[in-house]
């Protein structure tokens, strides 16, 4: 069974970081591009990151270029999102999700992390 | 960048069909995929390819693409599909999700 988990979310000031993870079982994580999708708390869904297998590819939504890395430990199964100078805006629940056919998200997505940026 | 046009909501009643669309520049040359959100759960892709079912998703959901609109139908319709589906496409690095519709079935 496929499962995503991810973790690292939490409460932090304006202008501060923090590194979100996403635990991969149940398949050859090694074999998939990965993506972080984002939801604002009564918003839709907003993509933030996609990183290919081998991280050869990275892209970014504009929102976060610049403040966001994405990365993963294919060793590890996990993926990252290391979130830097947040911004009250960056509230959102974090979703890790599987790619298909190397362009955004498909089938499964992990039950996300819940980040808020507040003073 | 670009963007994805959808009605904010849909209202139906049971049995009837339900069409929701999505329109955008890069729908006329580009995929599209739909996915299903209840409230407190994670997305679900309940179309691909404009109109590939993945496995497990009922014979009721379909898709179908016309210029720069696609179209999520869902044929007699249920309570358990009142949800918000949100369309997404991909076209070189830019990756968008539509902004949101939602399905009322009552």
């Amino acid at each position: 069974e496929v499962q995503l988990v991810e973790s690292g979310g939490g409460l932090v000031k304006p202008g501060g970081s923090l590194r979100l993870s996403c635990a991969a079982s149940g398949f050859t994580f090694s074999s998939y591009s990965m993506n972080w999708v984002r939801q604002a708390p009564g918003k839709g869904l907003e993509w933030v990151s996609s990183i290919s297998s081998s991280s050869s590819y990275i892209y970014y939504a504009d929102s976060v270029k610049g403040r966001f890395t994405i990365s993963r430990d294919n060793a590890k199964n996990s993926l990252y999102l290391q979130m830097n100078s947040l911004r009250a805006e960056d509230t959102a629940v974090y979703y890790c999700a599987t790619d298909y056919d190397s362009s955004g998200p498909g089938v499964y997505w992990g039950q996300g992390t819940l980040v808020t940026v507040s003073s | 960048s670009y963007e994805l046009t959808q009605p904010s909501s849909v209202s139906v009643s049971p049995g009837q069909t339900a069409r929701i669309t999505c329109s955008g520049d890069v729908l006329a040359k580009k995929y599209a995929r739909w996915f299903q959100q209840k409230p407190g759960q994670a997305p679900v892709l309940v179309i691909y390819k404009d109109s590939e079912r993945p496995s497990g998703i009922p014979e009721r959901f379909s898709g179908s693409s016309s210029g720069t609109t696609v179209t999520l139908t869902i044929s007699g319709a249920q309570v358990e599909d009142e949800a918000d589906y949100y369309c997404y496409s991909a076209a070189d690095n830019n990756r968008v999700f539509g902004g949101g519709t939602k399905l009322t079935v009552l």
